[in-house]
Formats: structure tokens, sequence, C-alpha cells
């Protein structure tokens, strides 16, 4: 495609639901990441790939977040017993090269959790 | 651990005027500088970047930044604004061993008025 692809593009969840949160890259794109963007604030890193190796996961809040992308294209973020403090937009960026490269974003998904 | 600041949460100029938009990033050997541009449900666009070589970048839609190590700052300038460049912007840097992960600032909104 010609862009980062995100979807769904909005979610609802119930406290306590799982989500997951799917996010296609360009294609041919070695890096992948997510980041998390609360209300009113800039974008934070969760997790970063390089082709299908998690290389990075410092920026996860907790063990209720997971993310995985199995064959180095598309990536998943799940997140288990989605609390309130969950509700954020959630941004996916790919990159071509693995190093000082710039990045390309989705349109992010909005999770509302009630 | 790496951070930026954006002073100004919120500006407001005349179309026409010129802009200038604050950044300062926390100190770092080799920073790779950028500015993206969020307008309202959509994703980070990138409007500039800086890797090395000339201080002074220029990007899209008329904008440029000038990276000035004495000062850790990459202020993003714009000498007449347009209506149309109301939106949010965000600052970030990356650094060299970090696999390109993006460090953000909180944002400032810019508001143009007629």
């Amino acid at each position: 495609g010609a862009g980062v692809s995100q979807s769904p593009r909005y979610k609802v969840a119930k406290r306590g639901q799982d989500v997951a949160l799917r996010c296609d890259p360009i294609s041919g794109h070695v890096s992948l990441f997510w980041y998390q963007q609360a209300l009113g604030q800039g974008p934070e890193f969760l997790t970063y790939f390089q082709n299908e190796a998690q290389l990075d996961k410092s920026g996860l809040p907790s063990d209720r977040f997971f993310a995985e992308r199995p064959e180095g294209s598309v990536s998943t973020l799940k997140i288990q017993r989605t609390q309130q403090e969950d509700s954020a937009v959630y941004l996916c960026a790919s990159s071509l090269r693995a190093f000082a490269n710039e990045q390309f974003f989705g349109p992010g998904t909005r999770l509302t959790v009630l | 651990a790496q951070s930026v600041t954006q002073p100004d949460i919120h500006i407001t100029v005349s179309e026409g005027a010129s802009l200038e938009l604050r950044c300062n990033y926390s100190y770092g050997a080799t920073p790779y500088l950028f500015w993206y541009v969020q307008s309202p449900g959509q994703g980070l666009q990138l409007l500039l970047k800086y890797f090395s070589g000339d201080t002074l970048v220029q990007g899209i839609k008329g904008f440029e930044a000038e990276f000035k190590r004495s000062q850790s700052s990459f202020n993003l300038r714009k000498p007449s604004v347009h209506w149309s460049d109301a939106a949010e912007y965000f600052c970030a840097v990356g650094y060299t061993g970090t696999a390109s992960k993006l460090t953000f600032g909180t944002g400032t909104r810019l508001q143009v008025t007629l």
C-alpha cells in the first residue's frame, strides 16, 4: 500500500476485555514501531521490531501489553484485561532501514476503555 | 534518559505572520531531530529531519528548522503562515544506539487567525 494502515480506527472496550490492534506497514520496511499517545500528550514509545524480531519492548507499560510481528510484516498489539488508563491513540510507524531513518506513521487506533 | 521540551503549549498567529516553534532536547552525542505535524484525527506527517551536515534544513510546506548544538535546540520556522497550517506540531529526537526509537515533546498547538 501507499502508507501505513491501522485497524480498527476506533475501538471501544469494556474494562477487562482483551483487544487486538493491527498495523500494516509500508511494504519492504524493515522496522516497525508502536507508540501510545494519551490525550494532549506526545507519542510515547512502546516497542520496536526489526523484521520479525522484537528488539526493544522497554516502553510496554505492563505485562498486559503484548506485540508480535511473526512474518516480519503485519504487526498486532494486544492488550489483555484492558483498564481505563489504557485509553489512548495507538500509533504504528515503519521505516525502511534499521537505524537512523525517518518513520512513517499510520492514522492510529483510538482505544476507549469504559 | 533522552527528553524533548516544547515550552509553548499553544501559539496563536495571524495568517501571513512569521512563526517560530521552540524545541530543546536533552544532551546527546549525535541526535537525530525531527518535526512532525498532526491534524485532528490524523497520524503524524514528517515536516523535516536533521541527521547531519548543514544545520539549516528545509522541509515541506515552506517550513525550515535550524539545529544549534550549543543550545540543544531545533526550532521550527516559517516566514508566512497559512490558515491550513493550524495543527499540532511535535518535535522528536532519536540517538544512535537506540534503533531509531523516537522521544517526542508534548507538542505545540498552532492556531491561525484570519
